[in-house]
């Protein structure tokens, strides 16, 4: 059984707009979630994060909510560029250390 | 900064046949390390994680096995190739509050 899903396999956004990326997870002990961002054939990289303490962080365009009552966190792109297009991955921190991750969200952004 | 090196980049190999993906990390002293695996269509599935050297935990029984014979080399291996062993392999590492950063991939074709 997933952990963590993301939803929708693609996001297609036009160039300026707001891409907005979804997560649900089922584990309440969760505390960390991270964002990763990847580019075919080249491993993942991290993008930001955020602890169970806060509902919000924010880094340049880039901002991630996370709703612990309803266990689910989304991330913000704003505005969207072409270069943001890439597959993301959301991911918990798992009692090892490990991250466990969702099958991802193919963003697109059209110019 | 960690640096994770990985190789080869591409693989193509028959089935039944040995494997070995390297991974050495530069930056970082003992870290944790990391196999995962993407599979088509798929997320990363989290294969094999060491606290240090020696130290293997399997999450997945499968046919392939993990080594760790120095602090910052991460080795994984198989016997006897199947077709469901292809995929996208990733060698990820973390130390103290670092997100886990990832290397750049083996892609592994099996024939």
């Amino acid at each position: 059984d997933q952990q963590v899903k993301q939803n929708s396999p693609s996001l297609s956004v036009q160039e300026g707009r707001i891409s907005i990326l979804n997560c649900d997870y089922t584990n309440s002990m969760f505390d960390y979630f991270l964002w990763y961002k990847k580019y075919p054939a080249e491993g993942p990289t991290f993008l930001i994060s955020i602890s169970s303490i806060k509902d919000k962080n924010e880094d340049g365009r880039f901002t991630v909510f996370l709703n612990k009552s309803a266990k689910h966190l989304s991330l913000h792109i704003v505005p969207s560029q072409p270069g943001d297009s890439a597959v993301y991955f959301c991911a918990a921190t798992g009692s090892q250390g490990n991250l466990i991750f969702g099958k991802g969200t193919k963003l697109s952004v059209k110019p | 900064s960690q640096t994770i090196h990985q190789w080869p980049a591409t693989l193509v190999q028959p089935v039944g046949s040995p494997l070995s993906l390297e991974c050495t990390v530069e930056g970082t002293s003992n870290p944790n390390l990391y196999w995962y695996r993407q599979a088509a269509g798929r997320g990363l599935q989290l294969l094999f994680y060491s606290v240090g050297i020696g130290q293997i935990s399997s999450e997945v029984p499968q046919n392939l096995s993990a080594s760790r014979p120095q602090d910052r080399q991460f080795i994984l291996s198989s016997k006897k190739l199947l077709l469901s062993d292809s995929g996208f392999y990733l060698c990820a590492c973390s130390g103290g509050t670092q997100p886990q950063h990832f290397g750049d991939g083996t892609r592994l074709s099996i024939l």
